[in-house]
């Protein structure tokens, strides 16, 4: 099956810019996302990128993919306390099913610090 | 805001009891997914429907787990018998198609198997 993997923690100061990164084995892949997690709550959208694109930029999110080494990351300019939270990186993929579906990391957990 | 509705919050149970969760999509939502997220894990795919039927249940443990969308709406995921190792999130997303708007999530069941 397919893996998408990230680093298990990420700890910054208040105001410095996180840089969350995955990677994934899917090149066939059309669009990757990133979920936030706070403790006890289901997964938001934050946001996502088409796989011909290299970066997107949404307020204080910057999402960079690089096809060629299947590398994509999450930059959070201005880190808040409010920030922390477990972020994921999924890829969609086709199921053995033949249907879409999503394949998530395991999570990078980022504290802020005030 | 349209949301995904689950139910309970949180279940404890113990050990070879039944137990039931339930999940209402999107309204217009085709496409339902169960998830499983055990503690400090991503969240992994048990079943996907489209409409009434089930596109993948190839992840699903199928000696005690079921699922059904008989209206092709809501859904309901059973355990029986439950076992220790089935305490984790059970989260139900639904989506129209694949796309940048990915899955919506509900705030899952957490359930504790003692």
């Amino acid at each position: 099956g397919e893996d998408v993997e990230q680093s298990l923690f990420l700890s910054v100061r208040e105001g410095d810019s996180s840089v969350i990164n995955c990677t994934y084995t899917d090149s066939s892949s059309t669009y990757l996302y990133w979920y936030k997690q706070e403790p006890g709550a289901g997964l938001q959208l934050l946001t996502y990128i088409f796989s011909n694109m290299d970066m997107k930029q949404d307020q204080r999110l910057t999402v960079l993919l690089n096809k060629k080494d299947k590398h994509l990351s999450l930059r959070i300019a201005d880190t808040q306390t409010g920030d922390s939270a477990i972020y994921f990186c999924a890829e969609s993929v086709i199921g053995l099913g033949g249907g879409n579906m999503l394949t998530f990391g395991g999570g990078t957990r980022l504290m802020v610090k005030p | 805001e349209a949301e995904v509705a689950q139910s309970p919050r949180y279940k404890i149970t113990e050990k070879s009891q039944a137990v039931a969760f339930w999940c209402d999509p999107i309204s217009g939502h085709a496409t339902l997914y169960w998830y499983r997220q055990i503690l400090g894990q991503g969240p992994e795919l048990l079943v996907q429907f489209q409409d009434e039927s089930v596109v993948d249940d190839s992840q699903l443990p199928k000696d005690r787990f079921s699922a059904e969308r008989l209206k092709g709406v809501d859904s309901t995921l059973k355990i029986q018998p439950a076992e220790l190792g089935d305490s984790a999130m059970y989260l139900c997303a639904s989506s129209l198609t694949v796309s940048k708007y990915g899955y919506t999530f509900g705030s899952g069941t957490r359930l504790t198997v003692v």
